[in-house]
């Protein structure tokens, strides 16, 4: 059981270019979550879904796309990445539908992106 | 809509009892308030979580009060193992089917020897 995996755990980089951060997880949660990491912001949510095929804007999902290609697999894709998506990006699961603070959020180990 | 505010750090040493405070005016009503801990080059996992008054389990206590605007995290004795970043996580206020998640903005905990 490795609960949520995130692929990969670094990356580089230079503005303009696309990428696709992969996340799985494997506890059979209904739910997901991608946010980011900024010093200083705590985490933000940039997008999440409460089951396969749906997804929902979050706090800064401006400039990300992310696809829920099953119910274990919530891809993030930045189509032209820039200087300020330089930051940790955390994957997360729940059991639940993600609407509540009950709902107890598992995270994955995080993947470093600098864009230059 | 909610907004938490936490302080940005702390500093206590071993065998200290530490209390974080989290504030969060205009929390729904039937919104719990879950604080999670994360150590460096992880993610946060789940400490503790509550509705009213008073909740411990084996790692701490989270005391709520009757208004529910803040709530606090409460470590007793640490140890240098518990220097972290503390997170409070509270629903936006809108409740049911359009409620979102906000995370605070962490409370970097060092403990020294």
């Amino acid at each position: 059981n490795a609960g949520v995996t995130q692929t990969p755990k670094f990356q580089v980089l230079k503005t303009g270019q696309s990428m696709t951060l992969q996340c799985a997880q494997d506890m059979n949660h209904n739910s997901m979550y991608w946010y980011r990491q900024d010093p200083g912001m705590g985490l933000r949510l940039i997008y999440y879904s409460a089951s396969e095929g749906t997804t929902d804007k979050g706090e800064v999902p401006n400039g990300y796309n992310v696809s829920r290609l099953n119910k274990r697999e919530f891809s993030l894709r930045l189509e032209s990445a820039a200087p300020s998506q330089t930051s940790v990006y955390f994957c997360a699961s729940s059991e639940g539908l993600g609407r509540s603070s009950t709902d107890t959020q598992y995270f994955g180990p995080g993947t470093r992106l600098t864009v230059l | 809509l909610a907004k938490t505010t936490q302080p940005i750090s702390m500093d206590s040493y071993e065998g200290q009892e530490v209390n974080i405070t989290c504030s969060h005016n205009n929390i729904a009503t039937n919104d719990y308030i879950t604080w999670y801990q994360q150590f460096p080059s992880q993610g946060p996992r789940f400490i503790i979580q509550g509705y009213k008054t008073k909740v411990t389990n084996e790692v701490a206590s989270l005391f709520i009060p009757a208004d529910r605007k803040s709530s606090t995290l409460s470590l007793p004795r640490v140890s240098l193992s518990d220097t972290a970043v503390y997170y409070c996580l509270v629903g936006d206020g809108r409740g049911g089917a359009t409620n979102k998640l906000i995370f605070g903005t962490g409370t970097l905990l060092a403990v020294q020897p």
